[in-house]
Parts: C-alpha cells; sequence; structure tokens
C-alpha cells in the first residue's frame, strides 16, 4: 500500500463546478497535511495546510479525518485557471519525511 | 528573487556522463532537500541536509548520486554515470526551522539519451 494514495483522475469540470478530491495516508501517526497546487513542467507550490477543524481560504475547503486518515479538497466555482495537478501532502515528523502523493490532475473547460 | 534557484534548469546529456545541479536555497533557511519527480508520479524524497550536515538518505539515493552542501548554503546534486532512467525533472527544496511548508526550487530537467 502507498504511503499516500489518491485518484489520478483526470477530473474534467466545466466553469463553476464544485469539485473534490480525496487523500488517503497510512501512517496513523502523520503530523501535519497540505495540499500542493503544481501547474505543467512547474514545481509545486504549497496551496494550503490542512487542520483538523477543516480550514478554507476563498473557494478551497480542506479537511483532515485523522479516525478515516483521509484528507479532502474541495473547490467551488472552478476556474479555468485551476486547471492543474493537485498534490496531496503528508509529513510525518520534520521537514525529509515528507510524502508526496502521485496527484490529481484537474481540467476546467468553459 | 528571494527564493530557491536551481541550476541549469534544462540539460541533456550522453548515457554515461556525468551531471551536476546546483541549489541556493532561500537565505534564512537552514534546511535543505533534494526530490526527484517522473512524469505522473509526486516528488519522491532522495536526501536532506540541516546546514551542513547530510542527515538523511533515500535508498533511491544510489551511489551513483552524490550531494553536497559544504558551506551550509547552496548545494550540489551530481549523478556520475547517468542512466536513461535517470531522465526526471530534480527539484530542490527549502524549509524553515519548523520544518513543515516546503519551499521548491523551479527544478531541473535532466533528460539521458
Amino acid at each position: 500500500r502507498k504511503e499516500v494514495e489518491q485518484d489520478p483522475g483526470p477530473f474534467n469540470v466545466p466553469e463553476g463546478a464544485t469539485v473534490a478530491f480525496n487523500c488517503t495516508y497510512s501512517n496513523s501517526a502523520s503530523q501535519s497535511f497540505f495540499w500542493y497546487r503544481q501547474d505543467c513542467r512547474k514545481e509545486p507550490k504549497l496551496l494550503m495546510s490542512v487542520y483538523s477543524s477543516g480550514n478554507e481560504d476563498g473557494r478551497f475547503t480542506a479537511q483532515l479525518n485523522r479516525a478515516s486518515q483521509y484528507i479532502s479538497l474541495l473547490i467551488r466555482d472552478s476556474k479555468l485557471s485551476d486547471s492543474a495537478t493537485y498534490l496531496c501532502v503528508v509529513n510525518e515528523g520534520g521537514g525529509f519525511k515528507t510524502i508526496f502523493g502521485a496527484g490529481t490532475r484537474l481540467f476546467v473547460k468553459a | 528573487d528571494t527564493g530557491v534557484s536551481q541550476d541549469p534548469r534544462h540539460k541533456i546529456t550522453k548515457r554515461g556522463q556525468n551531471v551536476t545541479f546546483r541549489c541556493d536555497p532561500i537565505s534564512e533557511h537552514n534546511r535543505l532537500y533534494w526530490y526527484r519527480q517522473t512524469l505522473g508520479q509526486g516528488p519522491e524524497f532522495l536526501t536532506y541536509f540541516q546546514n551542513e550536515a547530510q542527515l538523511e538518505k533515500s535508498r533511491l539515493l544510489s551511489d551513483r548520486f552524490s550531494a553536497e552542501r559544504p558551506k551550509g548554503s547552496f548545494s550540489t546534486l551530481e549523478i556520475q554515470r547517468t542512466e536513461q532512467g535517470d531522465s526526471a525533472m530534480y527539484l530542490c527544496a527549502t524549509t524553515d526551522r519548523s520544518g513543515n511548508t516546503i519551499y521548491f526550487g523551479e527544478g531541473s530537467w535532466l533528460t539521458v539519451v
């Protein structure tokens, strides 16, 4: 079993749609969680951290379920510019124990 | 630009040649990482420095790979006797002392022909 698993997609959605991604992780002792965005042939960039209480940043909402060991990302009112790969990231304690999922590809079409 | 910078951005080399990539981190970040990313995969951890000390190496880092951070500032990643399977994007990243948020450089693309 992979340490961090994501549905690779692609998710093809129209502009304005709501789309959700899930990610599961295997290490119950994992300490911190993030979503990164990666555009084609670019480096990953931090989108948002994920907290147990859930957190929202504009159209983006991230949630963490420790009991079930999954993380979610919800994007509302999708824009063309949201088209990218979304990487689920789990930190098992210390920066070098950061594990990246393989990413979920999102295409938003007009 | 105060971000992480990498050089060269692209490198095409013949199989068997040696290549070296350089990373200049964010100046106040003492932790530096190298990752490798292939198509359709997330970044895979290669190695980690805290200041000049190399504290962790992945089993992915074969003996053809070596990384250094001689003065705790810039770092180099050398690949000797390159193989076609080494073709990937090599990402350098840094974190501050909390070690949480990772800031990536733009990556160095390696193509081995």
